[in-house]
């Protein structure tokens, strides 16, 4: 138990559903992030929010919105998904973004799968 | 892309030391070198950071070589546990990692 929680672990998507993964932090952390783990591919940062406000967004296509209403919650909003969309996503928190010090701590994930 | 430089796979026998290398040939006088590590069906899990001198923490040592350039993560007495996939890292961009198998 990390104190960093994912809700839903396993998401099966249609390509014209819309859905949203929830990010929660129970840490007191000022940072958010949500990475991308394909099979065989390394960890993608999509996105990092520090202090509420996006401060990368790693040319992520547009059918991903994040959304973070207070440092304790970052959603990833997903609609018109494809099938190589399908991952395992990562939300992580630190104290802050771009302090190379800080250390992350992840979530356990949620799988998608789009069909 | 990763600017770390790891081997693909090690293999150890339980409660052995483990040591596992990661070159850091870009790294900038700044920049921190993280490891984490993912255990199967599991988000990766931080375990150890520093800077310039070797630090030693409950999960393991890190050993960064005086210019930067390297760092070894030493697991001092490996477990069936600690099989995973290793990341070192020093700009926030995970590579493909060290995936340690650990033999009874």
């Amino acid at each position: 138990e990390t104190g960093v929680t994912q809700t839903p672990r396993h998401l099966v998507m249609g390509m014209t559903n819309k859905k949203s993964l929830k990010c929660e932090q129970h840490l007191g952390h000022n940072a958010m992030y949500w990475y991308k783990q394909s099979a065989k591919k390394p960890l993608e940062l999509m996105f990092v929010y520090n202090f509420k406000e996006q401060t990368e967004n790693n040319s992520v296509p547009s059918r991903f919105s994040p959304e973070c209403p207070n440092s304790s919650h970052l959603f990833l909003h997903l609609h018109t998904l494809q099938p190589e969309d399908s991952a395992l996503y990562l939300c992580a928190s630190s104290r802050e973004a771009g302090r190379p010090s800080y250390e992350q701590y992840f979530g356990p994930g949620t799988r998608l799968t789009v069909t | 892309d990763a600017k770390t430089t790891q081997p693909n796979s090690m293999e150890s026998n339980e409660e052995e030391p483990v040591h596992l290398p990661c070159n850091h040939s870009t790294i900038s006088g700044t920049d921190y070198i993280h490891w984490y590590r993912q255990l199967p069906s599991q988000g990766p899990e931080y375990v150890i950071h520093g800077l310039t001198s070797n630090v030693n923490n409950r999960m393991a040592s890190l050993a960064i070589a005086e210019d930067r350039k390297s760092s070894t993560l030493i697991l001092h007495r490996a477990t069936l546990r600690d099989a995973a996939v290793y990341y070192c890292i020093d700009d926030m961009r995970f590579g493909a990692g060290t995936r340690l198998t650990v033999k009874p």
